[in-house]
């Protein structure tokens, strides 16, 4: 089995500082690696994911991140963050496995809150 | 209709109560899946279905059941209410192998 772990649940800064928000996971087989943000009462939305190729991976609103196979990490960062920003952040693995039905292991979330 | 769409937006309904959630999407995704978002627990999967006609349970299965009659549908029944079923509901889609897309949520009140 899976699993995700987001190092932060909670990760205050101040506007224009970069971030970076942090993601482990574990499994036994090769993974797609993802992150989704919400906004306040919405749905997630895909922000960047990792498929294969190269291991930097850049997504929508000026984030990236990386995919670190040894450490199992994809760390997601942004150089300089908004006012805008401000939102719950989830990463997500899904198994390369097409018997799986793309089911993912979400993590529990990081909540980033920009500040003036 | 534009992606994945959810019925009704919000509800508080009386405990011992049959709800149905609905969710429709328009990508032809073959997998669909229901979640359950509660505050410190975060994305919690109750069933999902590989293509139509087939259904499997997820983390939390108990009290809820699904139906899979086509690609486009995949509805959420709550047989008989109960408080601790008081969560925001989540649809989603996929290819099977990319990213999910998320609809908008259903906030459900048990009382």
């Amino acid at each position: 089995a899976q699993s995700v772990t987001q190092l932060d649940s909670q990760v205050p800064v101040f506007e224009e500082a970069p971030v970076e928000l942090r993601c482990n996971y574990s499994s036994s087989v090769s993974v797609y690696l993802f992150w989704y943000v919400q906004y306040p009462n919405q749905g997630l939305q895909l922000l960047l994911k990792y498929l294969s190729g190269s291991t930097l991976v850049k997504g929508i609103n000026g984030f990236e991140a990386e995919f670190n196979k040894s450490q199992t990490s994809f760390h997601l960062r942004k150089p300089s963050v908004h006012i805008s920003d401000t939102a719950e952040y989830f990463c997500a693995v899904t198994l390369r496995d097409n018997t799986n039905a793309g089911k993912s292991t979400f993590g529990d979330g990081t909540t980033l809150t920009v500040k003036p | 209709i534009a992606g994945i769409t959810q019925a009704p937006t919000s509800q508080i309904l009386a405990a011992g109560r049959r709800m149905t959630l609905r969710c429709t999407q328009d990508m032809r995704h073959n997998a669909m899946y229901w979640y359950r978002q509660d505050l410190g627990l975060g994305l919690r999967l109750i069933h999902y279905s590989n293509t139509a006609g087939t259904t499997g349970k997820g983390e939390v299965p108990d009290g809820y059941s699904v139906s899979r009659a086509n690609t486009d549908d995949f509805p959420l029944t709550l047989a008989s209410a109960v408080p601790s079923q008081t969560s925001v509901y989540f649809c989603a889609s996929s290819d099977g192998v990319n990213e999910q897309f998320f609809g908008p949520g259903t906030r459900l009140t048990v009382l």
